[in-house]
Protein backbone atom coordinates (compact mmCIF):
# COMPACT_ATOMS: atom_id res chain seq x y z
CA UNK A 1 0.00 0.00 0.00
CA UNK A 2 0.85 3.14 -0.83
CA UNK A 3 1.61 5.86 2.19
CA UNK A 4 3.67 7.96 4.26
CA UNK A 5 5.66 6.53 6.82
CA UNK A 6 7.03 8.71 10.04
CA UNK A 7 9.06 6.95 12.83
CA UNK A 8 9.61 6.64 15.74
CA UNK A 9 5.72 7.61 16.97
CA UNK A 10 7.24 9.01 19.94
CA UNK A 11 10.74 10.40 20.81
CA UNK A 12 12.22 11.61 23.83
CA UNK A 13 15.78 13.67 23.76
CA UNK A 14 17.28 15.72 26.35
CA UNK A 15 17.31 19.26 26.21
CA UNK A 16 20.51 20.58 23.72
CA UNK A 17 20.60 17.18 22.03
CA UNK A 18 19.63 17.02 18.33
CA UNK A 19 16.89 14.86 16.71
CA UNK A 20 16.21 13.51 13.42
CA UNK A 21 12.73 12.48 12.67
CA UNK A 22 12.20 9.91 9.74
CA UNK A 23 9.65 10.42 6.95
CA UNK A 24 9.73 8.40 4.18
CA UNK A 25 6.94 8.06 1.32
CA UNK A 26 6.37 5.73 -1.51
CA UNK A 27 3.81 7.89 -3.24
CA UNK A 28 6.11 8.84 -5.99
CA UNK A 29 5.51 12.10 -4.92
CA UNK A 30 7.52 15.27 -5.90
CA UNK A 31 6.49 17.43 -2.92
CA UNK A 32 7.28 17.10 0.85
CA UNK A 33 6.34 18.69 3.69
CA UNK A 34 7.19 19.38 7.58
CA UNK A 35 4.25 20.37 9.74
CA UNK A 36 4.40 21.31 13.38
CA UNK A 37 1.11 21.24 15.58
CA UNK A 38 1.04 23.03 19.03
CA UNK A 39 -2.39 22.65 20.96
CA UNK A 40 -4.65 25.85 19.80
CA UNK A 41 -2.00 26.82 17.14
CA UNK A 42 -3.12 24.27 14.08
CA UNK A 43 -0.44 23.44 11.95
CA UNK A 44 2.69 25.39 11.12
CA UNK A 45 5.06 24.94 7.98
CA UNK A 46 8.68 24.15 8.71
CA UNK A 47 10.32 23.51 5.64
CA UNK A 48 9.15 21.76 2.47
CA UNK A 49 10.80 20.36 -0.65
CA UNK A 50 9.11 20.54 -3.91
CA UNK A 51 12.07 18.07 -5.81
CA UNK A 52 15.19 16.21 -5.02
CA UNK A 53 18.08 18.23 -3.53
CA UNK A 54 15.92 21.37 -3.32
CA UNK A 55 14.06 22.59 -0.25
CA UNK A 56 12.29 25.97 0.83
CA UNK A 57 12.02 27.85 4.26
CA UNK A 58 8.39 27.70 5.88
CA UNK A 59 7.23 29.93 8.63
CA UNK A 60 9.12 28.70 11.41
CA UNK A 61 12.38 27.01 10.49
CA UNK A 62 14.42 28.09 13.08
CA UNK A 63 15.90 25.96 15.11
CA UNK A 64 15.52 23.17 12.28
CA UNK A 65 17.40 21.71 9.36
CA UNK A 66 16.34 19.28 6.26
CA UNK A 67 17.76 17.38 3.85
CA UNK A 68 16.16 16.00 0.37
CA UNK A 69 18.69 13.80 -1.03
CA UNK A 70 16.36 10.84 -2.63
CA UNK A 71 12.53 11.69 -3.91
CA UNK A 72 11.29 9.17 -0.98
CA UNK A 73 13.13 11.18 1.72
CA UNK A 74 12.45 13.84 3.85
CA UNK A 75 14.09 13.74 6.75
CA UNK A 76 13.81 17.24 10.00
CA UNK A 77 16.65 17.54 12.31
CA UNK A 78 15.65 19.05 15.74
CA UNK A 79 18.50 21.17 16.66
CA UNK A 80 19.47 22.38 20.23
CA UNK A 81 18.81 25.94 18.27
CA UNK A 82 14.95 25.26 18.33
CA UNK A 83 14.17 27.01 21.90
CA UNK A 84 10.60 24.83 22.54
CA UNK A 85 10.81 21.64 20.75
CA UNK A 86 8.41 19.45 22.39
CA UNK A 87 5.54 19.61 20.09
CA UNK A 88 3.87 16.78 17.11
CA UNK A 89 5.54 16.65 14.10
CA UNK A 90 3.52 15.66 10.82
CA UNK A 91 5.22 14.71 7.75
CA UNK A 92 2.93 15.02 4.25
CA UNK A 93 3.50 14.86 0.40
CA UNK A 94 1.56 15.92 -2.42
CA UNK A 95 2.02 16.22 -6.30
CA UNK A 96 2.20 19.54 -8.16
CA UNK A 97 -1.31 19.60 -8.60
CA UNK A 98 -3.04 22.36 -6.17
CA UNK A 99 -6.31 20.29 -6.74
CA UNK A 100 -4.71 17.58 -5.10
CA UNK A 101 -5.17 17.21 -1.38
CA UNK A 102 -1.68 16.56 0.54
CA UNK A 103 -1.53 13.22 2.13
CA UNK A 104 0.27 12.64 5.91
CA UNK A 105 2.40 10.46 7.71
CA UNK A 106 0.81 9.24 11.25
CA UNK A 107 3.34 11.77 13.30
CA UNK A 108 5.96 11.78 15.64
CA UNK A 109 5.49 13.30 19.24
CA UNK A 110 8.41 15.09 20.42
CA UNK A 111 9.04 15.11 23.96
CA UNK A 112 12.38 17.04 24.90
CA UNK A 113 12.87 16.97 28.87
CA UNK B 1 -1.49 37.85 2.88
CA UNK B 2 -2.70 34.44 2.38
CA UNK B 3 -4.52 33.09 5.05
CA UNK B 4 -7.05 30.43 6.53
CA UNK B 5 -8.97 31.21 9.61
CA UNK B 6 -11.42 28.89 11.70
CA UNK B 7 -12.81 31.12 14.39
CA UNK B 8 -14.55 28.14 16.05
CA UNK B 9 -12.58 26.73 19.04
CA UNK B 10 -14.51 24.40 19.91
CA UNK B 11 -18.54 23.20 19.19
CA UNK B 12 -20.66 20.65 20.36
CA UNK B 13 -23.49 19.01 18.40
CA UNK B 14 -25.93 16.37 19.21
CA UNK B 15 -26.17 12.66 17.35
CA UNK B 16 -27.99 12.54 14.21
CA UNK B 17 -28.04 16.64 13.70
CA UNK B 18 -26.10 18.96 11.04
CA UNK B 19 -23.39 20.93 11.94
CA UNK B 20 -21.17 23.96 10.11
CA UNK B 21 -17.53 24.57 10.61
CA UNK B 22 -16.65 27.75 9.55
CA UNK B 23 -13.86 28.77 7.55
CA UNK B 24 -12.68 31.86 5.84
CA UNK B 25 -9.61 32.48 3.88
CA UNK B 26 -7.76 35.57 2.29
CA UNK B 27 -6.35 35.76 -1.09
CA UNK B 28 -5.96 37.62 -3.81
CA UNK B 29 -5.06 34.78 -5.97
CA UNK B 30 -8.35 33.56 -8.41
CA UNK B 31 -6.91 30.42 -8.49
CA UNK B 32 -6.93 27.90 -5.32
CA UNK B 33 -8.13 24.91 -3.53
CA UNK B 34 -9.85 24.53 -0.38
CA UNK B 35 -9.39 21.47 1.58
CA UNK B 36 -11.03 20.20 4.98
CA UNK B 37 -9.38 17.33 7.17
CA UNK B 38 -10.15 15.48 10.12
CA UNK B 39 -8.05 15.21 12.87
CA UNK B 40 -9.03 12.07 15.40
CA UNK B 41 -7.37 12.05 18.73
CA UNK B 42 -4.96 9.46 17.09
CA UNK B 43 -3.08 12.22 15.51
CA UNK B 44 -3.42 11.18 11.84
CA UNK B 45 -4.71 13.73 8.77
CA UNK B 46 -7.95 12.23 7.31
CA UNK B 47 -8.44 14.29 3.91
CA UNK B 48 -13.00 14.94 3.57
CA UNK B 49 -13.42 17.23 0.74
CA UNK B 50 -12.13 19.66 -1.77
CA UNK B 51 -13.32 22.79 -3.64
CA UNK B 52 -11.82 24.38 -6.54
CA UNK B 53 -12.18 28.26 -7.02
CA UNK B 54 -13.51 27.96 -10.34
CA UNK B 55 -15.86 24.99 -9.10
CA UNK B 56 -19.41 26.43 -10.33
CA UNK B 57 -20.84 23.35 -7.58
CA UNK B 58 -20.48 23.37 -3.83
CA UNK B 59 -18.51 19.84 -3.12
CA UNK B 60 -19.98 17.10 -1.80
CA UNK B 61 -18.71 13.49 -0.23
CA UNK B 62 -20.73 11.83 1.74
CA UNK B 63 -22.24 12.96 4.81
CA UNK B 64 -19.73 16.24 3.90
CA UNK B 65 -20.31 18.95 2.09
CA UNK B 66 -18.78 22.22 1.71
CA UNK B 67 -21.13 25.59 1.35
CA UNK B 68 -18.34 27.82 -1.16
CA UNK B 69 -19.19 31.23 -1.01
CA UNK B 70 -16.81 32.93 -3.15
CA UNK B 71 -17.60 36.37 -2.72
CA UNK B 72 -16.97 36.14 0.93
CA UNK B 73 -14.33 33.68 0.90
CA UNK B 74 -16.02 31.31 3.04
CA UNK B 75 -15.98 27.59 2.74
CA UNK B 76 -17.66 26.12 5.21
CA UNK B 77 -17.65 22.17 6.19
CA UNK B 78 -21.09 20.61 6.95
CA UNK B 79 -21.79 17.79 8.26
CA UNK B 80 -24.88 15.70 8.11
CA UNK B 81 -26.33 13.17 10.12
CA UNK B 82 -23.60 13.30 13.21
CA UNK B 83 -22.32 10.81 14.82
CA UNK B 84 -20.40 9.86 17.50
CA UNK B 85 -17.23 8.78 15.05
CA UNK B 86 -17.03 12.77 13.68
CA UNK B 87 -15.58 13.69 17.35
CA UNK B 88 -12.19 14.96 15.76
CA UNK B 89 -10.13 18.28 15.07
CA UNK B 90 -11.22 19.73 11.78
CA UNK B 91 -8.89 21.91 9.35
CA UNK B 92 -9.72 24.24 6.97
CA UNK B 93 -6.76 24.27 4.32
CA UNK B 94 -5.89 26.42 0.89
CA UNK B 95 -3.33 25.93 -1.38
CA UNK B 96 -2.63 28.44 -3.87
CA UNK B 97 -2.34 27.81 -7.90
CA UNK B 98 1.61 27.24 -8.65
CA UNK B 99 2.74 26.85 -5.41
CA UNK B 100 3.03 24.02 -3.36
CA UNK B 101 2.49 24.83 0.09
CA UNK B 102 -0.98 24.37 2.13
CA UNK B 103 -1.69 26.66 4.49
CA UNK B 104 -3.55 25.58 7.69
CA UNK B 105 -6.51 27.09 9.77
CA UNK B 106 -5.89 26.54 13.57
CA UNK B 107 -8.78 24.05 13.74
CA UNK B 108 -12.23 23.54 15.19
CA UNK B 109 -12.49 20.75 18.12
CA UNK B 110 -15.85 18.94 17.00
CA UNK B 111 -17.50 16.82 19.82
CA UNK B 112 -20.85 15.29 19.04
CA UNK B 113 -23.33 14.07 22.24
CA UNK B 114 -25.13 11.04 22.64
Amino acid sequence: DGGITQSPKYLFRKEGQNVTLSCEQNLNHDAMYWYRQDPGQGLRLIYYSQIVNDFQKGDIAEGYSVSREKKESFPLTVTSAQKNPTAFYLCASSTENRKTEAFFGQGTRLTVV
Amino acid sequence: AQKITQTQPGMFVQEKEAVTLDCTYDTSDPSYGLFWYKQPSSGEMIFLIYQGSYDQQNATEGRYSLNFQKARKSANLVISASQLGDSAMYFCAMRISGTYKYIFGTGTRLKVLA
